[in-house]
């Protein structure tokens, strides 16, 4: 029944190291995003797919690289982690199209990600 | 420049009522979210406002004047369980959302 579901919901792991985070919305939605909460909570978007196209793609290092197999799944692969990459990434997917962003945004329930 | 501003911190009693103002500054605005967060989960869907005006929704009431870039969230006979985070966030017409960083409230017996 989850809407938005991320896999895992925590990640710890040593610098250096390449890690995955999963993301899957069974909401039938278009449109679909990767945020960071740093420890400030700000919310910043990384990235964002409509129907498997990269439509937003914000300052974000190359070591970062989304991929959308389909409109339904977005996953965040991650190399060399860094120290500064803890944080908590959310998942999000709307409905919207045609690049209106008037939709609400329906969350997972956030990676909590930790570099050591 | 595009920003959002709101309080950092906020306190009330329960059963008053509270307002979290929010000022905006985005280029491309299409509208305003305000979107609540308790903390450790993600954030959850309050209110959207694309016309000036107040839209009420239960105990939760949403504002917004665009000529003046500014937006309010009224809460209502305060719970306990309305302490959280409340998020300002300015919608954007290239599908960008500019997120503020949050208003704690804090509710007090």
């Amino acid at each position: 029944d989850t809407a938005v579901s991320q896999t895992p919901k925590y990640l710890v792991t040593q610098m250096g190291n390449d890690k995955s985070i999963k993301c899957e919305q069974n909401l039938g939605h278009d449109t679909m995003y990767w945020y960071k909460q740093d420890s400030k909570k700000f919310l910043k978007i990384m990235f964002s797919y409509n129907n498997k196209e990269l439509i937003i793609n914000e300052t974000v290092p190359n070591r970062f690289s989304p991929k959308s197999p389909d409109k339904a799944h977005l996953n965040l692969h991650i190399n060399s982690l860094e120290l500064g990459d803890s944080a908590v990434y959310f998942c999000a997917s709307s409905p919207q199209v045609q690049g209106v962003s008037t939709d609400t945004q329906y969350f997972g329930p956030g990676t909590r990600l930790t570099v050591l | 420049g595009q920003n959002i501003d709101q309080p950092t911190e906020m306190t009330a009693t329960e059963g008053a009522i509270v307002q979290i103002n929010c000022t905006y500054q985005t280029s491309g605005f299409n509208g305003l979210f305000w979107y609540q967060q308790h903390a450790g989960e993600a954030p959850t869907f309050l209110s959207y406002n694309v016309l000036d005006g107040l839209e009420e929704k239960g105990r939760f009431s949403s504002f917004l004047s665009r000529s003046k870039g500014y937006s309010y969230l009224l809460l209502k006979e305060l719970q306990m369980k309305d302490s959280a985070s409340y998020l300002c966030v300015a919608g954007k017409s290239n599908y960008q959302l500019i997120w503020g960083a949050g208003t704690k409230l804090i509710i007090k017996p």
